[in-house]
């Protein structure tokens, strides 16, 4: 079936650490996996993708890894700022833009 | 520079009205999502419409929930005889084509609490 399952409701760094926020996910014929920021009232917000072909990419301060035999994908936050407190989806993309997301990861930076 | 826009941003209704929900896609963006996220939840999937066309409606409750696309104004998601378990966030998404990735652009969502 359809599932995007995250590993831990909560997470709290500090700031300046490093930040690494786990998903599990259950379908293999997904084109692509997103991950996806939302603040507090606010709708979701693209961080970065990373293609079903790929098992790492990096962004500004951000890198995505896919491991697709354990069907577990990543999310690393270098440097963690306040900034960043949110709550963290992962999604997986199937064709026409279809987004299944998870629960959702909340980062919590301590200053 | 707009984004998405949805209006209104809260919505107030009595168990049986009728709620609708307005979005206006990035300009330029032919391709409309709407989400819905129960309260600390993720987001499901509704509903995905081209203009004059829904694509696929796998998410949407087969009864008292429709949207529409249409070529002129925004799109509109509409909750007919809204039940308590209706109260949400509903964010609609835009994309300027059929997304090869994952970047849609949601809007700030549309709360309607159900009384």
């Amino acid at each position: 079936g359809e599932s995007v399952g995250l590993h831990l409701p909560t997470l709290s760094v500090q700031e300046g650490d490093n930040s690494i926020i786990n998903c599990a996910y259950s379908n293999s014929a997904s084109d692509y996996f997103i991950w996806y920021k939302q603040e507090s009232g606010k709708g979701p917000q693209f961080i970065i993708d990373i293609r079903s072909n790929m098992d790492k990419r990096q962004g500004q301060r951000v890198t995505v890894l896919l491991n697709k035999t354990v069907k577990h994908l990543s999310l690393q936050i270098a440097a963690t700022q306040p900034g960043d407190s949110a709550v963290y989806f992962c999604a997986e993309g199937l064709q026409g833009g279809k987004l299944i997301f998870g629960q959702g990861t909340e980062l919590s930076v301590k200053p | 520079n707009a984004g998405v826009m949805q209006n209104p941003r809260h919505l107030v209704r009595r168990r049986g009205q009728e709620a609708r929900l307005r979005c206006s896609p990035v300009k330029g963006h032919s391709h409309v999502y709407w989400y819905r996220q129960l309260p600390e939840e993720g987001l499901k999937f509704m509903v995905y419409l081209q203009k004059e066309n829904i694509i696929d409606e796998s998410g949407m409750p087969k009864e008292r929930f429709s949207a529409e696309f249409p070529k002129e104004g925004p799109s509109i998601l509409r909750i007919q005889q809204v039940v308590r378990g209706d109260s949400a966030a509903y964010f609609c998404a835009s994309s300027p084509a059929a997304p090869a990735t994952g970047e849609l652009f949601f809007g700030e969502g549309s709360r309607l609490t159900v009384l």
